[in-house]
């Protein structure tokens, strides 16, 4: 398997505009995280779905956050408008029944 | 509510010297724990997990952790620690029976040559 895969691995992009993060997490796996990453606040969980349905969205900074899982096999974190305090990591992790979060390699997301 | 606590954001050892990295939970009940290693431009990845029984784990490249329940600790230990291992580590509960993920604030280890 070749582990969870996010995209794109940077983004930069202008305040205002939107911003939409990806993430294929391991096959078979039912649970799905999302998590920033800043030098200040460290790593903060952001949603945690599980077999597809968001079970705690309690991270969610604002409104202008929003994330979807549409399938076992997809999942989509949405900034709209992006401002430059939303600049961090932003990581996707997956984990099987027992937990274990397999982590993606990150998405490096930069708002000027 | 439950918190991690890694009490040291840095830390230098010398090449072939010993490391212990302090993780400290707090927890009503015991929960599962975790080690992961971040290096630079990189995601985390599992070093090692207690979920029950033996206290002495031991995980990838050398490094083992003991769950002491007395102590609410599960420190990462090391015997002689390599330059590859300069990286930060982060240790993480999860509530028994629930999959949800608490990450401590994370160790950056400096090894000097």
């Amino acid at each position: 398997d070749a582990g969870v895969i996010q995209s794109p691995r940077h983004e930069v992009t202008e305040m205002g505009q939107e911003v939409t993060l990806r993430c294929k997490p391991i096959s078979g796996h039912n649970s799905l995280f999302w998590y920033r990453q800043t030098m200040m606040r460290g790593l903060e969980l952001l949603i945690y779905f599980n077999n597809n349905v968001p079970i705690d969205d309690s991270g969610m900074p604002e409104d202008r956050f929003s994330a979807k899982m549409p399938n076992a096999s997809f999942s989509t974190l949405k900034i709209q408008p992006s401002e430059p305090r939303d600049s961090a990591v932003y990581f996707c992790a997956s984990s099987p029944a027992d937990p274990e979060a397999f982590f993606g390699q990150g998405t490096r997301l930069t708002v000027v | 509510a439950q918190s991690v606590t890694q009490p040291d954001i840095h830390i230098t050892v010398s090449e072939g010297a010993s490391l212990e990295l302090r993780c400290n939970y707090s927890y009503g009940a015991t929960p599962y724990l975790f080690w992961y290693v971040q290096s630079p431009g990189q995601g985390l990845q599992l070093l090692l997990k207690y979920f029950s029984g033996d206290t002495l784990v031991q995980g990838i490249k050398g490094f083992e952790a003991e769950f002491k329940r007395s102590q609410s600790s599960f420190n990462l230990r090391k015997p002689s620690v390599h330059w590859s291992d300069a990286a930060e580590y982060f240790c993480a509960v999860v509530p028994y029976n629930f999959n949800k993920f608490y990450f401590g604030s994370g160790t950056k280890l400096n090894v000097k040559p």
